[in-house]
């Protein structure tokens, strides 16, 4: 079936960068496109960003421009987001999600992984 | 880009229908039929109920529809059951390679 697992919990000092990874399984990895979602705790989901495991620019939401980036590597069915200059407020729980249909980019991800924990004290 | 919003809360008894409200703006809900659903129970990953506005994925019961008129998109449960319970969360594509979630509503199932 369709999976998509992600790298474990990270805690980070604030300044500190961190590296997240969500690898696919059960399904054409380079067919959908993976989306960036984050949860701070209590809080609502947040759009982070879009890229196309086949290639091209990842997208990201004006926030986060110049912090965040996002790579795959396809020949391990995987993606990884990287976010820098880690604040308190980057606490949150992580999402990678794939959309829904192939070769489509913005109708709704249907699949998500299990999410990563960052937590960022000092 | 600013969040859709949605009322903090709804709820509705067992049998009953209730609906749910996403507002915009012309650059983001008017302007584009990508509107999506989700449903995220406590401790869990968001599950897609509705895409493209009132599309169901293959699984998702036609309990669940969602509609859109102008900058708002709604999302209806009927025959509300227990399990309904959960978050529910819209989202729209936003222009420029962007989209952008709603606040979320807490539903509770009387």
């Amino acid at each position: 079936q369709v999976q998509l697992v992600q790298s474990g919990a990270e805690v980070k000092k604030p300044g500190a960068s961190v590296r997240l990874s969500c690898t696919g399984s059960g399904y054409t990895f380079s067919n959908h496109y993976i989306h960036w979602v984050r949860q701070a705790p209590g809080q609502g989901l947040e759009w982070m960003g879009i890229m196309n495991p086949s290639g091209g620019r990842p997208t990201f939401a004006q926030k986060f421009q110049g912090r965040v980036t996002m790579t795959r590597a396809t020949s391990a069915n995987s993606v990884s987001l990287e976010l820098s200059s880690l604040i308190f407020e980057d606490t949150a729980v992580y999402y990678c999600a794939r959309v829904h249909l192939q070769d489509d980019d913005w109708s709704g991800c249907d699949a998500w992984g299990q999410g990563t924990l960052v937590t960022v004290s000092s | 880009q600013s969040a859709l919003t949605q009322p903090r809360s709804v709820s509705g008894s067992p049998g009953q229908s209730v609906s749910i409200s996403c507002t915009g703006t012309s650059n983001d809900v008017g302007n584009y039929n990508l509107v999506s659903w989700y449903q995220q129970h406590p401790g869990k990953a968001p599950k897609l109920m509705i895409f493209d506005v009132y599309k169901r994925p293959s699984g998702v019961p036609d309990r669940f529809s969602g509609s859109k008129s102008g900058n708002t998109a709604s999302l209806t449960i009927s025959g509300l059951q227990a399990e309904d319970e959960a978050d529910y969360y819209c989202c729209s594509y936003a222009g420029s390679y962007t989209a952008v979630f709603g606040g979320g509503t807490q539903l509770t199932v009387l």
